[in-house]
Formats: C-alpha cells, sequence, structure tokens
C-alpha cells in the first residue's frame, strides 16, 4: 500500500533562505510523485510532479523537487523563500497501479511553511 | 478557462440529513475524483470517476456515493450526516484515468454538521 510521510508539521524560515520540506514515501511499484500548495481556504495547487522522466523536477514559483529511489524520498526545496511562499504544502503518491487505487492520490499530513521578514 | 469550479462554497448541516455537492471539471477533462479534508490533515480519497464510470473508491462508508453525468459534471452525495463528516470535500479533475495526467483542484465545498 502506498503511503506519506511528511517530516516536521511546521517550517519556519527566513525571507531569502532555503527552504527544505521533507517527504518520503512507501510504495509497492514505481510511484507518481506530486507537490501541492494550499493557501488559507483555498483548494490546492500543483507544484511539481515526478511521473518516471527526470529525477530533478522543476515546478511553479521557483520550486524544485529530487526524486530519489535509494533513499525513498521526494524533497521540495527553494533557494530563497519569499514572504508569499507562507501556506501549507503536501506531498502526494500515486502507485496508479489499477484495481481500487486507479488514480488515487494518498498525501502526507502537510507541512505549514512559515516566513519571517 | 474556468478551472475547477465547486457548488455550494459553504454548508451548514445537521446531524442525519443528507447533502449533495457538486463539481464542474475544466472543459475537455473527463476523469473526476473526490477528497474530504478534515482540519489539520491531508485529503483522503473518496472517489474517481472516469467516462462516467467508477474507476476508484476510497475507505469511506456506503453513506458516500457520486455519480459523473454525460457532461463530466459529478455529484457527490452524503446521507445520514455525523459531527465527524465536516470537513472540506476537494473534486478534482484531469484528462485521463491515470495520475500522471495530474490532477487540478477545485476551491473546495466547507460542510459543517452541527
Amino acid at each position: 500500500a502506498q503511503s506519506v510521510t511528511q517530516l516536521g508539521s511546521h517550517v519556519s524560515v527566513s525571507e531569502g533562505a532555503l527552504v527544505l520540506l521533507r517527504c518520503n514515501y512507501s510504495s509497492s511499484v514505481p510511484p507518481y510523485l506530486f507537490w501541492y500548495v494550499q493557501y488559507p481556504n483555498q483548494g490546492l495547487q500543483l507544484l511539481l510532479k515526478y511521473t518516471s522522466a527526470a529525477t530533478l523536477v522543476k515546478g511553479i514559483n521557483g520550486f524544485e523537487a529530487e526524486f530519489k529511489k535509494s533513499e525513498t524520498s521526494f524533497h521540495l526545496t527553494k533557494p530563497s523563500a519569499h514572504m508569499s511562499d507562507a501556506a501549507e504544502y503536501f506531498c502526494a503518491v500515486s502507485e496508479d497501479a489499477g484495481g481500487t487505487s486507479y488514480g488515487k492520490l494518498t498525501f502526507g499530513q502537510g507541512t505549514i511553511l512559515t516566513v519571517h521578514p | 478557462d474556468a478551472g475547477v469550479t465547486q457548488s455550494p462554497t459553504h454548508l451548514i448541516k445537521t446531524r442525519g440529513q443528507q447533502v449533495t455537492l457538486r463539481c464542474s471539471p475544466i472543459s475537455g477533462h473527463k476523469s473526476v475524483s473526490w477528497y474530504q479534508q478534515v482540519l489539520g490533515q491531508g485529503p483522503q480519497f473518496i472517489f474517481q470517476y472516469y467516462e462516467k464510470e467508477e474507476r476508484g473508491r476510497g475507505n469511506f462508508p456506503d453513506r458516500f456515493s457520486a455519480r459523473q453525468f454525460p457532461n463530466y459534471s459529478s455529484e457527490l452525495n452524503v446521507n445520514a450526516l455525523l459531527l465527524g463528516d465536516s470537513a472540506l470535500y476537494l473534486c478534482a479533475s484531469s484528462p485521463g484515468d491515470r495520475a500522471n495526467y495530474g490532477y487540478t483542484f477545485g476551491s473546495g465545498t466547507r460542510l459543517t454538521v452541527v
């Protein structure tokens, strides 16, 4: 069964500092991996996705993530944090193995990013 | 192009009542999925529909049901509401039925059960 663990429910950084949000996954088949961002009282916005092509994935707003199979990780990074990056971030996995899991996304518990001036 | 639209945005219901939530996918998208997001948690998968057929079902009781119409819009129905059903219900649309297409989420319907 697929699962996602996001290490750290809250991460705080200063404006201009590196952002690192950690995600580890469990999957019985090669996974598809996603990062979503959620602003207060809004839905989820896709930041980036890994679908078995390049292991370093670039997304919107300067974010990128690297798929490391040996570490079962898909950490999200941004070189320089901006105040507008403050939000909740969710990592998600899909095994896409058919059956009752067809197209199903399994989400982590989320990481709230706070950016200090 | 319009994104994924959900209605209503907010809803208050009493325990035991029934509720219907609606979702219109992005034009051209044939897949609609429903997720429940309880406060402080990640979204949980409820259903996926593709071309009007159920393609996936999460670990939710039979009180939860859904359908997809010929125009690919979808409804989520919840019967015999419980306090624990209070959550943000998210709809996601996709061009196809596989996860690698990616999903676009709506802003959700906030359901409060009192």
